[in-house]
């Protein structure tokens, strides 16, 4: 597609439901990111995809959260036994070399 | 530890000009990055900064200062569609790829 393509939208789950979102690339964008972005807060760097190897996860705030990018295009956050703090919306964005470049619509999540 | 400050809110006159602000201290230096982001949209790209001096990109100006960590956006000729957040973000470098740190945006209304 033209642009960084994500699903859902919007996400409702009740506290300690699973979720999975889905980030689609510009084709031929080597490296893929996912930020979390808070209300009011600048977004904040989660993990980064180069090709199909995860290079960074630093940002992951704890083991619930995974991140998979199984054939170097789509991308899958899961976010298990979610909680409320887990709620903002997360951004993947996706470049050529290794800065992002382009943002997708983020997904936003709300956990009840 | 890594911090990026830019004011909270502006607001300026359709067709005036505007200075955003913003100072940074980093582990490292690879490059600052400004994005615009209107509301419930995806961050877009608007300029990159690696060694100093004001890049001009149309009615967008970016400057930057290395040596006191500080750079700011310029914008010319006020649109109302330039309301929006502005958000600064600096890459560490180093071993943390693709990392940026965004500072929390500064929000632009436009009065006509």
């Amino acid at each position: 597609g033209a642009g960084v393509s994500q699903s859902p939208r919007y996400k409702v789950a009740k506290r300690g439901q699973d979720v999975a979102l889905r980030c689609d690339p510009i084709s031929g964008h080597v490296s893929l990111f996912w930020y979390q972005q808070a209300l009011g807060q600048g977004p904040e760097f989660l993990t980064y995809f180069q090709n199909e190897a995860q290079l960074d996860k630093s940002g992951l705030p704890s083991d619930r959260f995974f991140a998979e990018r199984p054939e170097g295009s789509v991308s899958t956050l899961k976010i298990q036994r979610t909680q409320q703090e887990d709620s903002a919306v997360y951004l993947c964005a996706g470049g050529l070399g290794n800065q992002p470049q382009h943002f997708g619509d983020g997904t936003r999540l709300s956990i009840l | 530890g890594q911090n990026i400050d830019q004011p909270t809110e502006m607001t300026a006159t359709e067709g005036a000009i505007v200075q955003i602000n913003c100072t940074y201290q980093t582990s490292g230096f690879n490059g600052l990055f400004w994005y615009q982001q209107h509301a419930g949209e995806a961050p877009t790209f608007l300029s990159y900064n690696v060694l100093d001096g004001l890049e001009e990109k149309g009615r967008f100006s970016s400057f930057l200062s290395r040596s006191k960590g500080y750079s700011y956006l310029l914008l010319k000729e006020l649109q109302m569609k330039d309301s929006a957040s502005y958000l600064c973000a600096v890459s560490p470098g180093g071993g943390s790829q693709g990392n940026l740190i965004f500072g929390k945006g500064t929000k632009l209304s436009v009065k006509p």
